[in-house]
């Protein structure tokens, strides 16, 4: 049962360079969310989903973009890194019309922009 | 807009100690308030939610009252364990504004010694 998969889980970068983290759910979820986590900054939205072809800003996307091809792939590109974008990204999912609120959450991953 | 603010770390406690880490939110409306955890080297993981006013989460020992009167939501444990020892979320989800995303915290760590 794999949940939510990030890949990579670490990679470094120079500064310019782009990449692409890859985020896969197999649990049919409609909503899925980028997420970034830094020092004393705790969770911070970067765009989300609420369903395939569909995607939205959150509360830091400068410097990012998203897509949502298939309802169980979300992308996060970064066109070109920054330093400032070191940081552990996380996806999650969850189901549409859940108002619970419950977030599925992948491990991370781990970018070093040099 | 909406926002969570909970007590800042680290927080350091001897095994079988008595956890309380505060949690208070600023929200339009009746959100729904949750308390994640994170372990070493893992995503967030959710530890319990109570949807309206009142309401107790409970999970793992762990206890959170919905307080609508002092907008708090904080977390206790009556005896703590080292595998207690994580990064602990509060957050919010607020239907009526912030398009429903979950806002969090910036996270309390907790460390319980032997």
């Amino acid at each position: 049962n794999a949940g939510v998969t990030q890949t990579p889980k670490f990679r470094v970068l120079k500064t310019g360079q782009s990449m692409t983290l890859l985020c896969a759910q197999d649990m049919n979820h409609e909503y899925m969310y980028w997420y970034r986590q830094d020092p004393g900054m705790g969770l911070r939205l970067i765009h989300y989903s609420v369903g395939e072809g569909t995607t939205a800003k959150g509360e830091v996307p400068d410097g990012y973009n998203v897509s949502r091809l298939k309802k169980q792939n979300f992308l996060l590109g970064l066109e070109s890194a920054a330093p400032s974008q070191t940081s552990v990204y996380f996806c999650a999912s969850s189901p549409m019309g859940q108002n619970t609120g419950e977030l599925f959450f992948g491990e991370g991953s781990r970018l070093t922009v040099l | 807009g909406d926002s969570v603010t909970q007590m800042e770390g680290p927080v350091t406690l001897s095994e079988e100690a008595f956890l309380t880490i505060n949690c208070t939110y600023t929200a339009t409306g009746y959100p729904s308030l949750f308390w994640y955890v994170q372990y070493p080297g893992e995503g967030l993981q959710l530890l319990l939610k109570a949807t309206k006013a009142d309401d107790k989460g409970s999970n793992k020992g762990f206890e959170a009252t919905y307080r609508k009167e002092t907008t708090s939501f904080h977390l206790e444990k009556g005896s703590v364990q080292v595998s207690d020892s994580a990064v602990y979320f509060c957050a919010l989800r607020n239907y009526g504004g912030s398009q429903g995303n979950l806002i969090f915290g910036k996270g309390t760590k907790l460390s319980v010694k032997p």
